[in-house]
């Protein structure tokens, strides 16, 4: 079946405006992870969706990052009044559960450039 | 806290020779541990995991065994080809609560023909 996709694939914005990352996870996997890559650096966890419980929004680096999930389906990160440090790629990934030996299946991601 | 140190890139070799990415990692508990690759304009892929000490992964020729007495996890293959070009991270997952993976920085491989 089809893989986790996101859109846009390329997002340039300017400083200061806000900016939709979409997430599709693979149909049927309960869980959604958010994570962003620096250039040169790792990938940081951002947050984490699993079924209807409450997210654990616990790797978003300030309140201009929000994400939004509805049921098991599409999600969206929502970065507002966005900076120059904001420029990444943020992927996102899904896993058919919280289990210790679910993998997790990552999307293309979008490549985020704030001028 | 839980980290993964993997070595730095581009590793850059010729067709047909021996690949060794190290990475090691620090983490409460007992991880379980993984080699993901991204190949050119591609997503993330699990290459291979072992969830135990002495489990060895493998897959598409490449090997890791997961060390605990030296906390390692390096990546091996001993013939690489072209195709095997790609941006390699090791990464591991506390098998407690929430499980999120924590990556190393990637390590990028070059091999030419």
């Amino acid at each position: 079946g089809a893989g986790v996709s996101q859109s846009p694939s390329n997002k340039v914005t300017e400083k200061g405006k806000d900016v939709e990352l979409r997430c599709d996870p693979i149909s049927g996997h309960t869980a959604l992870y958010w994570y962003r890559q620096r250039l040169g650096q790792g990938l940081e966890f951002l947050i984490y969706f699993q079924g209807n419980s409450a997210p654990d929004k616990s790797g978003l680096p300030s309140d201009r990052f929000s994400a939004e999930r509805t049921g098991e389906s599409v999600s969206t990160l929502t970065i507002q009044r966005t900076q120059q440090e904001d420029s990444a790629v943020y992927l996102c990934a899904s896993s058919a559960s919280r289990g210790k030996e679910e993998t997790q299946y990552f999307g293309p991601g979008t490549r985020l450039l704030v001028l | 806290g839980n980290s993964v140190t993997q070595m730095e890139g581009p590793v850059t070799l010729s067709e047909e020779a021996f690949l060794t990415i190290n990475c090691t990692y620090t983490a409460t508990g007992y991880p379980s541990l993984f080699w993901y690759v991204q190949y050119p304009g591609e997503g993330l892929q699990l290459l291979l995991k072992a969830t135990k000490a002495d489990d060895k992964g493998s897959n598409k020729g490449f090997e890791a065994t997961y060390r605990k007495e030296t906390t390692s996890f390096h990546l091996e293959k001993g013939s690489v080809q072209v195709s095997d070009s790609a941006v390699y991270f090791c990464a591991l997952r506390v098998n407690t609560g929430f499980q999120k993976l924590v990556f190393g920085t990637g390590t990028r491989l070059l091999v030419s023909p």
